[in-house]
């Protein structure tokens, strides 16, 4: 699977947008993008994925360049349930593999 | 509907020793796999399980093992315990082996060998 960068932490203020960056120069045609997060002492929990297009759920927004070289995700709202560790993974499509974890980045939200 | 559901939430064990952690999926979920996630890092993949058969292994020894069972509950078995082991099991489940959709996880089972 190939391989995604995320900053290792990133600081937003309650109620601010809050932009969280992923690069993957190596995504492959098939792959898709997922993010998921991961709450103090919860287990990860999933907030968006997509392939190509835009997307937008109740949680957030994932905007995907157009060479798909790298992707955003954005919250736009932050709360101070926002903080948690945020990871970037990409998926091939298909039944082969399984979501491979990095490090992610830790958001910290102020008050 | 519950969600997935992990017991036990913690433990401690000797090193040497043999663990057992429990894993029921989410309501109409047939697809479960377990991940381990030390202490600052992220998840990291053990196997899957699939109509009760281990479809797919990450980079862990055979001292891990696991079962899946007709209703779709799922074990991991660890032997010969280590220091190393000392962790968060991590259990997901999903409908089907495809993974283009969401996986959910239980809150885990914190390991601790001494």
């Amino acid at each position: 699977d190939a391989k995604t960068t995320q900053p290792n932490s990133m600081e937003s203020n309650e109620e601010e947008p809050v932009h969280l960056p992923c690069n993957h120069s190596t995504i492959s045609g098939t792959d898709y993008i997922h993010w998921y997060r991961q709450l103090p002492s919860q287990g990860p929990e999933y907030v968006i994925h997509g392939l190509t297009s835009n997307v937008n759920n109740r949680m957030a927004s994932l905007a995907i360049a157009e060479d798909r070289k790298s992707s955003t995700l954005i919250l736009h709202r932050a709360t101070l349930r926002d903080a948690a560790v945020y990871y970037c993974i990409l998926k091939r499509g298909g039944s082969q593999g399984n979501l491979i974890f990095g490090k992610g980045t830790k958001l910290s939200v102020k008050p | 509907d519950a969600g997935v559901t992990q017991s036990p939430t913690h433990l401690i064990k000797t090193r040497g020793q043999q663990v057992t952690l429990r894993c029921s999926p989410k309501s109409g979920h047939d697809t479960v796999s377990w991940y381990q996630q030390a202490l600052g890092q992220g998840p990291q993949f053990i196997f899957q399980y699939y109509e009760e058969e281990e479809r797919q292994r990450g980079n862990f020894p055979d001292r891990f093992s696991g079962h899946q069972f007709p209703n779709y509950s799922s074990e991991l078995n660890v032997n010969a315990l280590l220091l190393g082991d000392s962790a968060l099991y991590l259990c997901a489940s999903r409908y089907g082996l495809d993974n283009t959709g969401e996986l959910f996880f239980g809150e885990g089972s914190r390991l601790t060998v001494l």
